[in-house]
């Protein structure tokens, strides 16, 4: 079975800032895990992915994750917040490509 | 080539009505994936389809939900005598093979009143 925990339903950042938002997962299996953007009223966007591999991973808008089994995390970070970024963010875990299990989101508010 | 096609994005219902939820996939992907928002959560995952096969339902509801990929036309996914609890964003995702990245539809927002 697998499962996902992101902590902070909302965070907070001002325009420039860090942004990171924390997953950890729960596996039985090698996952393959992900993060997804929503903006209102729109459908899920592919942030970035780890499947193998090396364990730093980037994606797109400046966004990178690092997957660390010992931690169990998956967290995603970007250095410098954009006023753009401000959405809903979404990590999942599967063991294949597919049924992924999302957590439960998290809401970035930039504060300009 | 078109991304994934869901319609309608808006669907009202009144309670003991049916909702018919379309997905067309990607050109080419024969693997479609529906999974359910409700308010204020994460996804969860319903149904995997392959063309003319359901290959795994265990996050399908019991009763009065179904999901059909026909060899011909989208996929549909079906509810039947609706409640209000069924209120929330059904999202479809597709795939060319079971081990690649699957994109996903705006959605359908299904309002049971």
């Amino acid at each position: 079975a697998q499962s996902v925990t992101q902590l902070g339903s909302h965070v907070s950042v001002s325009e420039g800032a860090l942004v990171l938002l924390r997953c950890n997962y729960s596996s039985s299996v090698p996952p393959y895990l992900f993060w997804y953007v929503q903006y209102p009223n729109q459908g899920l966007q592919l942030l970035l992915k780890y499947t193998t591999g090396a364990t730093l991973v980037k994606g797109i808008n400046g966004f990178e994750a690092e997957f660390k089994k010992s931690e169990t995390s998956f967290h995603l970070t970007k250095p410098s917040a954009h006023m753009s970024d401000a959405a809903e963010y979404f990590c999942a875990v599967s063991a294949g490509a597919q049924k992924l299990v999302f957590g439960q989101g998290t809401r970035l508010t930039i504060n300009p | 080539n078109a991304g994934v096609m869901q319609n309608p994005r808006h669907l009202v219902r009144r309670r003991g009505q049916e909702a018919r939820l379309r997905c067309s996939p990607m050109k080419g992907h024969s693997h479609v994936y529906w999974y359910r928002q409700l308010p204020e959560e994460g996804l969860k995952f319903m149904v995997y389809l392959q063309k003319e096969n359901i290959i795994d339902e265990s996050g399908m509801p019991k009763e009065r939900f179904s999901a059909e990929f026909p060899k011909e036309g989208p996929s549909i996914l079906r509810i039947q005598q609706v409640v209000r609890g069924d209120s929330a964003a059904y999202f479809c995702a597709s795939s060319p093979t079971s081990d690649t990245e699957a994109f996903f539809g705006q959605g359908t927002r299904l309002t049971v009143v």
